[in-house]
């Protein structure tokens, strides 16, 4: 099945500078890739996605790269803000034909202000 | 009801009972999922379901049953609740007959087992 990495699991930045979120996959045929944001008490929410026909994708302040030779994806927040700090969590899908998703450990990311 | 919900909130359990954790949505999703969340061990997938009548086992299924009678409702049963089963449980759910989309995440159960 797929096993998905996730580093680092805590992360501390200043305001206003980047943060950088990494995983890894270990299925080729993976093709989709999201990315969860946890805020603390809360459902985890949908950010950004790629899928495997791309190779990076930009939403505003975040945005996410994939190397699939590589196997490997990142998630980068610019101009990070204290709103950002959270549990962010990165996914794969496998190839059963279910489309699971496999999740990473998650990255704790605290903005300070 | 607005998108997904689960139910209880929260529950303190004793080792030995019964336990159904019910989850139901509204977007007429084919595809839900039931996934226990543990600190530092991310999501992991329990079961999952496809579509009505149908049902897979996920990552961590021992323990555990679900049942898919209909499209929105997704509920997930201890048999014999043990204390290793004390987690946050979200139930998901998607639309997946064309592509792997978006999962929506309900708000979770806490649960306890002592």
């Amino acid at each position: 099945g797929e096993n998905v990495e996730q580093h680092p699991s805590t992360l501390s930045v200043q305001e206003g500078d980047s943060a950088v979120i990494k995983c890894t996959y270990s299925d080729s045929a993976s093709n989709y890739f999201p990315w969860y944001k946890q805020e603390l008490g809360k459902r985890p929410q949908l950010i950004i996605d790629i899928r495997s026909n791309v190779g990076e994708k930009k939403d505003q302040r975040i945005a996410v790269t994939l190397n699939k030779t590589a196997k490997h994806f990142s998630l980068h927040i610019t101009e990070t803000q204290p709103e950002d700090s959270a549990v962010y969590f990165c996914a794969a899908t496998d190839q059963t034909g279910a489309n699971n998703l496999f999740f990473g450990t998650g990255t704790r990311l605290t903005v300070i202000p | 009801i607005a998108g997904i919900t689960q139910a209880p909130t929260s529950q303190i359990l004793a080792a030995g009972r019964r336990m159904t954790l019910r989850c139901t949505q509204d977007m007429r999703h084919n595809a839900m999922y039931w996934y226990r969340q543990d600190l530092g061990l991310g999501l992991r997938l329990i079961h999952y379901s496809n579509t009505a009548g149908t049902t897979g086992k996920g990552e961590v299924p021992d323990g555990y049953s679900v049942s898919r009678a209909n499209t929105d409702d997704f509920p997930l049963t201890l048999a014999s609740a043990v204390p290793s089963q004390t987690s946050v449980y979200f139930c998901a759910s998607t639309s997946s007959r064309r592509e792997v989309n978006e999962q929506f995440f309900g708000p979770g159960t806490r649960l306890t087992v002592l």
